[in-house]
Parts: C-alpha cells; structure tokens; sequence
C-alpha cells in the first residue's frame, strides 16, 4: 500500500526566503505525483504535475523535481511572499491520488 | 484553466437522511472523476473512481451501498451517502480529469455535518 509523508508539518519563514518541501513515498511504481495548494476552507488548486518519466517541472516561482528511485520529491518555491501561506500537499497517482498530509506554510511579512 | 464545481459546499442534516453531492466539470469533458474524504488532520483519502457510463471502483473499507456514486455523463458525478450518520461527518472533494496525462483538477468540497 503506497504511504506518502510530509515532513515537517508546519513551516514559518520569512518574506523572501527560498524553500524547499519534501515529499516521500514508498512505492516507486506511479503514474505520476501532482502538488497541489489548500487554503483555508478551500479545495485543492494544483501547481505541477510531474509524469513518472519527468525528473522537473517548473512554474513562475515554483519548482518540482521527482526522484521515483528514492521515492523522493520536493517543492522549491523562490522568494517566499505572505500570499504563499497555505498548505502545500504532495500526492502521487494513479490515477487516484494517494496523499500526504500537507505542509502547512506560514511566510511572515 | 480546467474548472470543477462542487455543490453544495456546506450540509448539516439529521441521522439517518440521505444526501446527494454534484460534481461538475464546467469547461473540459471528464473522462474520470475521483471522490475523495477528508477526516480532521487526516489525509484526503480515495473511495471511489467514477468513469462515464460505468460502474465506480470503491476502495477497500468503503461500503458500496452507503456512498452510491452515480458519473452519468462526461461533466457530471454524484455521490450520495444513504442513510447518513454521525460517523459518516466529513469533507468530501471530487476530482476529475479528461485524460491520464493531464493534472486532477479538484472542487472546493462539501463539508458534511450529520447531528
């Protein structure tokens, strides 16, 4: 059964700090694994789709990379604005997604 | 971009009603919709796959009879929890995509309160 850990679970920065988000999971045999962002009381927006014959997708600020053989994916967001305060969820398919349960995202002013 | 519509987006009823969610998908044709539940601090977690015109695949541990799911055409899904409980209180969010390479777009949820 494919488990998917995000760790930390909370997360406060500074405006304007890059980061990184990591993702694990521990089945490498995916169709492909999709980040998405929930904000309070909403769905899920999603942000890259990456297939499980691409290593990156790239999105303004945003940044996926997709190791299938570690079972490792992470998120880079570049210049942290407030507006980025959310929590961030990986999930892998598919094609039903199986997810983690988020990184919540505080960026401070 | 892609846009799911979920309705409605708050319910509270008495034990033992049943209820009925819309999935839409408003500018694409779904191929696939996804029904998923979300426990508090809890993952989202699958329980069904719904395809046009077929009958939906329910993950194990969930009951078939107590959440019908109904994908009569290629923009819309239903899901119905019979017979609601209290236990049975959570955020329901539907998925769809028109083909296997493109991304889940999702709805904005119903939260499910049964007194």
């Amino acid at each position: 059964k494919q488990e998917v850990t995000q760790i930390p679970a909370a997360l406060s920065v500074p405006e304007g700090e890059n980061l990184v988000l990591n993702c694990s999971f521990t089945d490498s045999a995916i169709y492909n694994l999709q980040w998405f962002r929930q904000d309070p009381g909403k769905g899920l927006t999603s942000l890259l789709l990456i297939q499980s014959s691409q290593r990156e997708q790239t999105s303004g600020r945003l940044n996926a990379s997709l190791d299938k053989s570690s079972g490792r994916s992470t998120l880079y967001i570049a210049a942290s604005q407030p507006g980025d305060s959310a929590t961030y969820l990986c999930a892998v398919g598919g094609p039903g997604l199986t997810f983690g349960k988020g990184i919540t995202l505080s960026v401070r002013p | 971009g892609a846009v799911v519509s979920q309705h409605p987006s708050w319910v509270i009823c008495k034990s033992g009603t049943s209820v009925k969610i819309e999935c839409r998908s408003l500018d694409f044709q779904a191929t696939t919709m996804f029904w998923y539940r979300q426990f508090p601090k809890q993952s989202l977690m699958l329980m069904a796959t719904s395809n046009e015109g077929s009958k939906a695949t329910y993950e194990q541990g969930v009951e078939k009879d107590k959440f019908l799911i109904n994908h009569a055409s290629l923009t819309l899904s239903t899901l119905t929890v019979t017979s609601a409980h209290p236990e049975d209180s959570s955020f329901y969010i539907c998925s769809a995509i028109g083909d296997s390479n493109q991304p889940q777009h999702f709805g904005d949820g119903t939260r499910l309160s049964i007194l």
